[in-house]
Formats: C-alpha cells, structure tokens, sequence
C-alpha cells in the first residue's frame, strides 16, 4: 500500500535562508511523486513532479526535489525563501497505472522578514 | 482558463440537511474526483471517477455519494449531514500524461460547515 509522510507540520526559515520540506514515501512498485503547494483560501497547484526520467527535478519558482530510491525520500528545496513562498506545501504518491493519488498530512511554511 | 470550477464556495447546513457540490471542468480531462481536506490530515478521496460513465469508492466514502453526469461534470451529494462532514472539500480533475503520471488540477474549494 502506498503511504506518505511529511516531516514538521509547520517550518519557520528567515527569509533567503535554505528551505527543506521532507516527504517519505513507501510504496511497491516504483512510485510517481509529487509536490502540490496551496496559497491561502486557495486549490492546490502543482510544484514538481518525478517520473523516474531524471531523479532532481526542477518545479516552478526556484523548488526542485531530489528522488532517492534508497533513503525512499523526496524531500523539497529551495535555496533561498521569499515571503511570497509562504504557504502549505504537500508531498503525493501515485502508482503506474492507477488514478489515486495519496497525499501527506502537509506542512505550512513560515518565512520570517 | 477556467479549469476546474466548484459551487458553492461557502455552505452552512443543519445535521440532517441534504446538499449537493457541484464541480465542472473545461480541460477534456477523462478522470475527476473529489478530496476533503481536515486540519492535520491532508487530503484524503472521497471518491473519484476515471472515465464518463464510472465511479469508485476512496478511503473516505462513507456519507457520501457522486455522480459523473457526462465528461465535464462530477457533483458530490451529502445525503444527511453530519457535524463529522465539516471540512473543505476539493475536486480536481486529471489526464495521465506522456510520463505515465497522473496530474491533478484543482478547484479553488468549497467550505462546508455542518452545525
């Protein structure tokens, strides 16, 4: 069964320090994974996603998460926050050949001025 | 660029009353379903419906039921609501792409509150 879980409900970063959001993943078969993030009052839009073509993978505004099959990670990163980066950000799974995906608990990014 | 549209976006409902969200796409996506989304548990499927014409149960089912009335339109009904269905509820909609991955896109939500 395929499962998800998002270390840190909430981080804090000050603005232009690294941001690390973690996921891992667990599944049994080579998985699809994804970043969603969702702005206040808002849906979730997609921020990257792995399909096994290349393993860092680069998403929109400066995001890029790395797959390791062996640590069963994809953590997300960014190497210097933006205010405008402040929101709920939620790591997903899905399987070849099916139409669910499952999606962690979600962290909320926090960025200090 | 409308996407994936839902209504209402805000409902207040007494324990027992009946309502039905209604979602619409404009993408020719073949695949729609619907989330809710409760503080600290993420999104979790309701149900969901992979062609016109389908559905399937999620993890959540349970006072639930939808209906895919053609390609662009999936409605989800709340029979009789309870205090436990207060939640923000999503649909969103999906083609498998040429990576074999199942993208979704999302309406903006409908926040349900049930006293």
């Amino acid at each position: 069964a395929q499962s998800v879980t998002q270390l840190g409900s909430h981080v804090s970063v000050s603005e232009g320090a690294l941001v690390l959001l973690r996921c891992n993943y667990s599944s049994s078969v080579p998985p699809y994974l994804f970043w969603y993030v969702q702005y206040p009052n808002q849906g979730l839009q997609l921020l990257l996603k792995y399909t096994s073509a290349a393993t860092l993978v680069k998403g929109i505004n400066g995001f890029e998460a790395e797959f390791k099959k062996s640590e069963t990670s994809f953590h997300l990163t960014k190497p210097s926050a933006h205010m405008s980066d402040a929101a709920e950000y939620f790591c997903a799974v899905s399987e070849k050949g099916t139409y669910k995906s499952i999606f962690g608990t979600g962290t909320r990014l926090k960025v200090l001025a | 660029n409308a996407g994936v549209t839902q209504t209402p976006k805000f409902q207040v409902l007494k324990t027992g009353q009946s309502m039905t969200l209604q979602c619409a796409q404009d993408m020719n996506h073949n695949s729609m379903y619907w989330y809710r989304q409760d503080p600290g548990m993420g999104l979790r499927l309701i149900y969901y419906s992979a062609s016109e014409g389908t559905t399937d149960k999620g993890e959540v089912p349970n006072g639930y039921n939808v209906s895919r009335l053609n390609k662009r339109e999936f409605s989800l009904r709340l029979e009789s609501a309870a205090p436990s269905q207060t939640s923000v509820y999503f649909c969103a909609s999906s083609e498998v792409g040429n990576s074999g991955a199942n993208v979704l896109t999302f309406g903006a939500g409908s926040r349900l509150t049930v006293l």
